[in-house]
C-alpha cells in the first residue's frame, strides 16, 4: 500500500511570492491534516480536512490555507510568504475524521526555503 | 508557556541503555497520547498510543502516562544505534478530531 504523497519535495520562492504545496493521502484514507516544523516551533497544527469540508484550523494567519478536493487530496497554499515561513511543511492522512483514536500517517513533508 | 513540553536534549547513550523520555502537559482535555519517531529528512512515524494512566508495552518501548500529573514517559530498552532519531510526543483532546499537539521533540543518539 503506497504511502503519504507530497510534492514537491523542495521548494525555493523569494519573499512575496505564493506557493502551493500538493499531498496525496494513503488510498482509502479520508482525512488530511496539515503540520508546519520548524526547529524553533516544532510541528504546529495548520489544518485539518475530511471530506473537503476543514473540520479544525491551527492558529495561523490567514495567509495559510487549504483545501481538499473528492478523491481526499489536499493542497494548502501560502500567500505573501515571509521568511519565517521557511520550513518543513507535513501532512498526515487518517481513516477517519478522528477521536484521538485514529493512527495519523505522514508523508516525507515539502521543505519551503523562503528567500 | 506551551501546552506540551519536552526536554530537547540532545540525549546520548551508549548502545544497550535504558532511555526514558518525558513530557509534561498543562491542557486537562488531553486524552490521547502518542510517541513519534522522526528520522532525519522523513516524516514522523507513530511508535506508541495509549488514551489511559498506567503502562502500554509494545516490545522495547514502554509508554507511561499519568494523567494526576500531566506527565507521559516513554521508555526504550536495550537501545540500538539504529533508535537514534528525534522522539517527539503528541497528544489530542477529547473532541479534537485529528489535531495533534506536539512537544518539541527530544534528540536522541545511541552511540556504539
Amino acid at each position: 500500500k503506497a504511502g503519504v504523497t507530497q510534492t514537491p519535495r523542495y521548494l525555493i520562492k523569494t519573499r512575496g511570492q505564493q506557493v502551493t504545496l500538493s499531498c496525496s493521502p494513503i488510498s482509502g484514507h479520508r482525512s488530511v491534516s496539515w503540520y508546519q516544523q520548524t526547529p524553533g516551533q516544532g510541528l504546529q497544527f495548520l489544518f485539518e480536512y475530511f471530506s473537503e469540508t476543514q473540520r479544525n484550523k491551527g492558529n495561523f494567519p490567514g495567509r495559510f490555507s487549504g483545501r481538499q478536493f473528492s478523491n481526499s487530496r489536499s493542497e494548502m497554499n501560502v500567500s505573501t510568504l515571509e521568511l519565517g515561513d521557511s520550513a518543513l511543511y507535513l501532512c498526515a492522512s487518517s481513516l477517519t475524521e478522528g477521536a484521538g483514536t485514529d493512527t495519523q500517517y505522514f508523508g516525507p513533508g515539502t521543505r519551503l526555503t523562503v528567500l | 508557556q506551551k501546552e506540551v513540553e519536552q526536554d530537547p536534549g540532545p540525549l546520548s547513550v551508549p548502545e544497550g541503555a535504558i532511555v526514558s523520555l518525558n513530557c509534561t502537559y498543562s491542557n486537562s482535555a488531553f486524552q490521547y497520547f502518542m510517541w513519534y519517531r522522526q528520522y532525519s529528512r522523513k516524516g514522523p512515524e507513530l511508535l506508541m498510543y495509549t488514551y489511559s494512566s498506567g503502562n502500554k508495552e509494545d516490545g522495547r518501548f514502554t509508554a507511561q502516562v499519568d494523567k494526576s500529573s500531566k506527565y507521559i514517559s516513554l521508555f526504550i530498552r536495550d537501545s540500538q544505534p539504529s533508535d537514534s532519531a528525534t522522539y517527539l510526543c503528541a497528544m489530542v483532546e477529547t473532541g479534537g478530531g485529528n489535531k495533534l499537539t506536539f512537544g518539541t521533540g527530544t534528540q536522541l543518539k545511541v552511540e556504539l
